[in-house]
């Protein structure tokens, strides 16, 4: 199985500063034959099912706010918030889907600094 | 408004099976554009896939679960349904169950259900 490892488990931003959150894979995700990666970015917030952010590592989910972003390749990936609001605070995961079975990192905590 | 919506018993006793049904309304099962599948969180705990399933009954399931696993699709019902047998304590958790598009290959999970407890307990 891929590994997904997350950096840091938890962060404290103040409002309206940049969240940065890391993950690494245990092997690359990146598939040669439509050079994307196969890499997932979900919020939780309390009692609430995950919300897909991100997927194919860059590419926003529709309706969700132009201050998500993601970057990376191969192994590591980062996801941004560039501004942070009170209502972002929660539980973030990134996933892998190149290889069954897909599996979550363990999670990033958010919070207001 | 797609909408999914989870429902079985909450509560399971150990070495029986759980068994929990995804109604799904707002859209069709049946579309070749859609896959379905199941997630678990244990209570505090992070995300595991168990297994997804498409319209024609194709299923994937993670390793560590499938000999214990059955996801299978009632299109007439618009229903897909999670089986795990000889559950145990560490079978409790919240299972999510789930949509992903067509193209995005395995991942990409856009649309959710709330979530059901299940509890294994005597």
């Amino acid at each position: 199985d891929i590994v997904m490892t997350q950096s840091p488990d938890s962060l404290a931003v103040s409002l309206g500063e940049r969240a940065t959150i890391n993950c690494k894979s245990s092997q690359s995700v990146l598939y040669s034959s439509n050079n994307k990666n196969s890499l997932g970015w979900y919020q939780q917030k309390p009692g609430q099912p995950p919300k897909l952010l991100i997927y194919w590592a860059s590419a926003r989910e529709s309706g969700v706010p132009d201050r998500f972003s993601g970057s990376g390749s191969g192994t590591d990936f980062t996801l941004t918030i560039s501004s942070l609001q009170a209502e972002d605070v929660a539980v973030y995961y990134c996933q892998q889907f190149y290889s069954t079975p897909q599996t979550f990192g363990q999670g990033t905590k958010l919070e207001i600094k | 408004q797609l909408q999914l919506q989870e429902s079985g018993p909450g509560l399971v006793k150990p070495s029986e099976t759980l068994s929990l049904t995804c109604t799904v309304s707002g859209g069709s099962i049946s579309s070749s554009r859609y896959y379905w599948g199941w997630i678990r969180q244990p209570p505090g705990k992070g995300l595991e896939w168990i297994g997804t399933i498409f319209y024609s009954g194709t299923t994937s399931y993670t390793p560590s679960l499938k000999s214990r696993v059955t996801i299978s699709v009632d299109t007439s019902k618009n229903q897909f349904s999670l089986k795990l047998s000889s559950v145990t304590a560490a079978d409790t958790a919240v299972y999510y169950c789930a949509r992903r598009p067509a193209y995005c290959g395995g991942g990409c999970w856009g649309s959710w259900g709330q979530g059901a407890l299940v509890t294994v307990s005597s």
